[in-house]
């Protein structure tokens, strides 16, 4: 069975500075994603960044990036330039397989990430 | 355009009670998938609805039932609620194999 590990249950990082957050999955499947999702207080889920098990290149949105290192099974993503409105819970979610059509995620624990002055 | 629209936003119910929690996906998206995110932990996999069946299912009672309408909104039903059930309730749309989008979710209080 598919399952996500997030170690860090809270971090601190000062503004402008760049901060991982750190995920490790286990799967048997050759074919998965690898998402990260932060979470507001409002708890609304907001997608960040994806990054697919034959992307040979790591995925990278904005201030966001995913270091994929596949034969560790981790997918931390990378924070650069904090800014105060990055302070949430943020979640690494793996979906297996790929039939075309989407199925379910399997979520971590989540990282609470606080941003200082 | 609107995204994923969840309700009501809180919601109190008394154990043993019943509760419909309603779901409209985002524009264009055809697949409603529910998690359960209870205080403090990641969400976790209800089930999942596309062309107005269940695809699948997370390892969840038979109390929690759902359906999908023709314009691919969905409703979430439990039954005799339990305290256990108190948690915060999210939907999820999508199209094809792209990433699913999220609503603001159902705080729900069993008392």
């Amino acid at each position: 069975a598919q399952k996500i590990t997030q170690t860090q249950p809270g971090m601190f990082v000062q503004e402008k500075e760049a901060v991982t957050l750190d995920c490790t999955y286990d799967t048997s499947d050759q074919s998965y994603g690898l998402f990260w999702y932060k979470q507001p207080s409002s708890g609304e889920m907001i997608f960040l960044i994806y990054q697919g098990s034959y992307d040979e290149q790591n995925a990278t949105e904005g201030r966001y990036s995913l270091n994929f290192q596949k034969a560790r099974k981790s997918a931390n993503l990378v924070i650069s330039a904090s800014q105060l409105g990055d302070s949430a819970m943020y979640f690494c979610a793996m979906r297996e397989g790929y039939s075309g059509t989407a199925s379910k995620l399997t979520f971590g624990t989540g990282t609470r990430l606080q941003v200082t002055l | 355009d609107a995204g994923v629209t969840q309700s009501p936003t809180h919601l109190i119910k008394t154990r043993g009670q019943q509760v419909t929690l309603r779901c409209s996906p985002k524009s264009g998206h055809d697949t409603v998938s529910w998690y359960q995110q209870a205080l403090g932990q990641g969400p976790q996999f209800i089930f999942q609805y596309y062309e107005e069946e269940e695809r699948q299912r997370g390892n969840f009672p038979d109390r929690f039932s759902g359906h999908q309408f023709p314009n691919y909104s969905s409703e979430l039903n439990v039954n005799a609620l339990l305290l256990g059930d108190s948690a915060l309730y999210l939907c999820a749309s999508s199209f094809g194999s792209a990433e699913a989008f999220f609503g603001q979710g159902t705080r729900l209080t069993v008392v």
